[in-house]
C-alpha cells in the first residue's frame, strides 16, 4: 500500500521546473508533501485534502487527482535550496481512531547552478 | 521548530540485545509515530500512538514494541535487535485541528537515531 512517487531522481540547472508525481492503490483522504535534505529530518512542505483544500508552501504547489488518487508537486523556477528528497505521504484510515500516513519511497531532486 | 527530541541519537548494539529509543515532546500533540529509514525504501511506518496508552501497529512492526505512559514520551523497543534492524528511526507528531479528530496534519519530525547493530 505504498504509495508510487515518479521520477525516482531529478537533475536540474537553477530556473529550471520540474513535477514529482504520487499514485496510490488505496482511497485517500489527504496527500501530504515532505523535503528531506541529506542528514536532517523531513519538514512538511504542503498537504492537499479531499475537497480541494490546499495549505503549503509558498513558492511550491501541488494537485490532488482524489478520482485518479494521485498527486503532483510542481516546483517552478528551482533554486539551489530544493536540492533534497521529496516524499509523499497518503492518509489513510487505520482505525475507528485515525489515521496515518504512508510514505513514498521518494524523488531525488539535485539542482545545480 | 517544533519540540521533539530523540534519545540517544547515535547508537551501536550487538545482535540479541534488547534496545530502547525514546521520543520526547513539548507540544503537547496527541498523535506519535515512529518510523525507520532505509535506502530505497524511504519512510515506513512502525507504530504509532493516537493518546496515552493508545498505540497501534504500522507497516513494518514485527520485533518492535512501543509504549506511551505519559503525553510527551513514546518509547520504541527492540526486544531483541537484529541486523536488518540497522537504520535511522524518526519519531514525529501531529495534532488534528479540532473538529476534524482522526485526520492526520502536518507531522513534525524529530532529529533521528541512527541505530547499528553489529
Amino acid at each position: 500500500q505504498q504509495p508510487v512517487q515518479s521520477p525516482q531522481a531529478v537533475i536540474l540547472r537553477e530556473g529550471e521546473d520540474a513535477v514529482i508525481n504520487c499514485s496510490s492503490s488505496k482511497a485517500l483522504y489527504s496527500v501530504h508533501w515532505y523535503r528531506q535534505k541529506h542528514g536532517e529530518a523531513p519538514v512538511f512542505l504542503m498537504i492537499l485534502l479531499k475537497g480541494g483544500e490546499q495549505k503549503g508552501h509558498e513558492k511550491i504547489s501541488a494537485s490532488f487527482n482524489e478520482k485518479k488518487q494521485q498527486s503532483s508537486l510542481y516546483l517552478t523556477a528551482s533554486q539551489l535550496s530544493y536540492s533534497g528528497t521529496y516524499f509523499c505521504g497518503t492518509e489513510i484510515a487505520v482505525n475507528q481512531a485515525g489515521t496515518a500516513l504512508i510514505f513514498g519511497k521518494g524523488t531525488t531532486l539535485s539542482v545545480s547552478s | 521548530d517544533a519540540g521533539i527530541t530523540q534519545s540517544p541519537r547515535h547508537k551501536v548494539t550487538e545482535t540479541g540485545t534488547p534496545v530502547t529509543l525514546r521520543c520526547h515532546q513539548t507540544e503537547n500533540h496527541r498523535y506519535m509515530y515512529w518510523y525507520r529509514q532505509d535506502p530505497g525504501h524511504g519512510l515506513r511506518l512502525i507504530h504509532y500512538s493516537y493518546g496515552v496508552k493508545d498505540t497501534d501497529k504500522g507497516e513494518v512492526s514485527d520485533g518492535y514494541s512501543v509504549s506511551r505512559s505519559k503525553t510527551e514520551d513514546f518509547l520504541l523497543t527492540l526486544e531483541s535487535a537484529t541486523s536488518s534492524q540497522t537504520s535511522v528511526y524518526f519519531c514525529a507528531i501531529s495534532e488534528p485541528p479540532p473538529g476534524l479528530a482522526g485526520i492526520s496534519y502536518e507531522q513534525y519530525f524529530g532529529p533521528g537515531t541512527r541505530l547499528t547493530v553489529t
